[in-house]
């Protein structure tokens, strides 16, 4: 089984639709969660930045965790076309987690068309 | 504020020739990485360096060496460049070991 799993999609919607990204893992030692935005030809960049379970929310975008089921979702709302892009989840252990755990384990990414 | 910059964006190698890519953070931030992206594989660890003066391998060292000039610059070599080795390469920061990455814009290699 992979540390994290993330169907890769390609995944279209209409303009206006709630978007909802999914992934799971199988490391219980993860307890930071983070989305990432992709678009072609640029780097991630980091869209959401969750500690442990519950939900954060920034502007349309909203970030769940749990870990008692050990998966992470991304609700988009209203979406635009500008939120054409891969979104990848990542997660880490942390600094005090042990053995390699701290460092970020990504999915593969799922890609987004909001069609206008 | 320039966050990560990455040099060259674009290289076209031939198999066999051998060369350097340049990162750079001004977030002083302690920890650097390099990763390359593949479609359908994802972001692979290559090497990473904890803090200045260390380095270490990641998932696919294999190939490549770094170098962790000072906190600032992190650099990547191909020895002797691979057709396998075509792929995009990003560079990452991070502040410390519970902080997120910030990730540069790409280089885009070709080996022929």
């Amino acid at each position: 089984q992979k540390e994290v799993e993330q169907d890769p999609g390609p995944l279209s919607v209409p303009e206006g639709a709630i978007v909802s990204l999914n992934c799971t893992y199988s490391n219980s030692a993860f307890q930071y969660f983070m989305w990432y935005r992709q678009y072609s030809r640029k780097g991630p960049e980091l869209l959401m930045y969750t500690y442990s379970s519950g939900n954060k929310e920034d502007g349309r975008f909203t970030a769940q965790v749990d870990k008692s089921s050990k998966y992470i979702s991304l609700f988009i709302r209203d979406s635009q076309p500008s939120d054409s892009a891969t979104y990848l989840c990542a997660m880490s252990g942390g600094a005090y987690s042990g053995g390699s755990n701290y460092k970020l384990t990504f999915g593969k990414g799922t890609l987004l068309t909001v069609n206008p | 504020n320039a966050g990560v910059t990455q040099t060259p964006k674009f290289q076209v190698l031939k198999t066999g020739q051998s060369m350097t890519l340049q990162c750079a953070q001004d977030m002083n931030h302690n920890s650097m990485y390099w990763y390359r992206q593949d479609p359908g594989m994802g972001l692979r660890l290559i090497y990473y360096s904890a803090s200045e003066g260390t380095t270490d391998k990641g998932e696919v060292p294999n190939g490549y060496n770094v170098s962790r000039l000072n906190k600032r610059e992190f650099s990547l070599r191909l020895e002797s460049a691979a057709p396998s080795q075509t792929s995009v390469y990003f560079c990452a920061s991070q502040r410390d070991r519970d902080s997120p990455l910030h990730f540069g814009n790409g280089t885009r290699l070709t080996v022929t």
